[in-house]
């Protein structure tokens, strides 16, 4: 059963970089999209970005120009950068599979369990 | 890009049913069958109910089903249990991405 785990600092000093690693396991990172969501404390849910197992990658609007993500299917992960965070951008930040359907990208079939990331000085 | 419209919160009894609803705009949840939605417990990762508006995955209670109309789809759980009380949230894939509702609290009273 495939399983991902998230990883990084979970405390990232305003104006700076937050990085942060999902780790699958259990099954294939190819032929895959893999996407990044998060939610800030008492608010909902927000898509970030995605990336193809090739590379590929699309990101929300919001985010885009501060968004950057990265594959590495050789240790089987993938990847997410963050920069010039604010305080706004504390959440705790999942990553997860995009199931691909009838109609396309459709869900998100698989998650981890969050990992929180805080922005402070 | 605007979330998706849910209420904030329902309540009911054991053994009762509610329906969640989910508004969204002709660009997304009007346009294309591919709501999701999804069930978060504190501290666990969140879980796929319902895919492509009214399919759901292996394993997920047949309690739950989804349906869609227009620009709104909905979220109805039957026989509620206690287990089954947490957040749910409304998801719709779409030209620019996916975006989520702003997530509808459920209380078992």
């Amino acid at each position: 059963q495939v399983q991902l785990q998230e990883s990084g600092p979970g405390l990232v000093k305003p104006s700076e970089t937050l990085s942060l690693t999902c780790t699958v396991s259990g099954g294939s990172i190819g032929t895959y999209y893999w996407s990044w969501i998060r939610q800030p404390a008492g608010k909902g849910l927000e898509w970030i970005g995605r990336i193809y197992s090739s590379g590929s990658t699309g990101y929300n609007p919001s985010l885009k120009s501060r968004v950057t993500m990265s594959v590495d299917t050789s240790k089987m992960r993938f990847s997410l950068r963050l920069s010039a965070v604010t305080a706004a951008d504390t959440a705790v930040y999942y990553c997860a599979r995009d199931y691909y359907g009838d109609y396309g990208l459709s869900a998100f079939d698989i998650w981890g369990q969050g990992t929180l990331v805080s922005v402070s000085s | 890009q605007s979330a998706l419209t849910q209420p904030a919160s329902v309540s009911a009894s054991p053994g009762q049913s509610i329906t969640i609803s989910c508004t969204g705009t002709s660009s997304d949840v009007g346009t294309y069958n591919l709501v999701s939605w999804y069930q978060l417990h504190p501290g666990k990762a969140p879980k796929l109910i319902i895919y492509e508006g009214t399919k759901r995955p292996s394993g997920v209670s047949n309690r739950f089903s989804g349906s869609k109309s227009a620009n709104t789809a909905s979220l109805t759980i039957s026989g509620l249990q206690a287990e089954d009380e947490a957040d749910y949230y409304c998801c719709s894939y779409a030209d620019r991405g996916a975006v989520f509702g702003g997530g509808t609290k459920l209380t078992v009273l």
